[in-house]
């Protein structure tokens, strides 16, 4: 079964720093994996999808990187500001067709002016 | 930009009530599904619905739960009779099979079920 965690649960940076969040997922044969970000009650907004046969994607400050044998991705955010304060969620589709995304706990990020 | 819409925002039932929540997918896609979040948890998988059918399905989604497509646009995920910890947030989402970018997968803003 798959499992998806994340490191570290919370963080706390001051404004400008680069960062970096983890996911970890314990069975490699996924289809893609895919960032999200989810503001306080709110829906999910997707931030980058990496295919399984990837091993980076990049928007703007983000950077995604995807190594399948060692089952992590990381999500590195350049020069951070206080509007990237939110809760980033890692999601992994596996599953029989495909379609099942499988979430981790997300990584709940808060930037200090 | 194309997005999915969801109704109502927020739904307050009681218990043993059913509820239907309402999805309206991004048009040219052909996959749907709903997720859930309860407070504090993570984002679980409920349903995945293809060419009429759900396609996979999680051991939530028991008989009380069901889908349907009722017309070419609406995507509906039925409770039949609620129980307090049916209380999340319920996602829907949908995807098309696009060569690169497989099964990415659009969210709504959720719908907020309380049940009493």
């Amino acid at each position: 079964k798959q499992e998806v965690t994340q490191i570290p649960a919370a963080l706390s940076v001051p404004e400008g720093e680069n960062l970096v969040l983890n996911c970890s997922f314990t069975d490699s044969a996924i289809y893609n994996l895919q960032w999200f970000r989810q503001d306080p009650g709110k829906g999910l907004t997707s931030l980058l999808l990496i295919q399984s046969s990837q091993r980076e994607q990049t928007s703007g400050r983000l950077n995604a990187s995807l190594d399948k044998s060692s089952g992590r991705s990381t999500l590195y955010i350049a020069a951070s500001q206080p509007g990237d304060s939110a809760t980033y969620l890692c999601a992994v589709l596996a599953g029989n067709y495909g379609q099942n995304f499988v979430f981790g706990p997300g990584t709940r990020l808060s930037v200090l002016p | 930009e194309p997005e999915v819409t969801q109704t109502p925002s927020h739904q307050v039932t009681q218990m043993g009530q059913e509820v239907i929540l309402r999805c309206v997918p991004i048009s040219n896609h052909l996959y749907f599904y709903w997720y859930r979040q309860i407070l504090g948890q993570k984002v679980e998988f409920l349903v995945s619905f293809y060419n009429n059918e759900i396609s996979e399905k999680s051991e939530i989604f028991d008989d009380q739960f069901s889908v349907e497509r009722p017309d070419g646009s609406n995507f509906t995920l039925k409770i039949r009779s609620t129980k307090l910890e049916d209380s999340a947030m319920y996602f829907c989402a949908s995807s098309a099979h696009i060569p690169g970018r497989t099964y990415e997968q659009y969210f709504g803003p959720g719908t907020r079920l309380t049940v009493t």
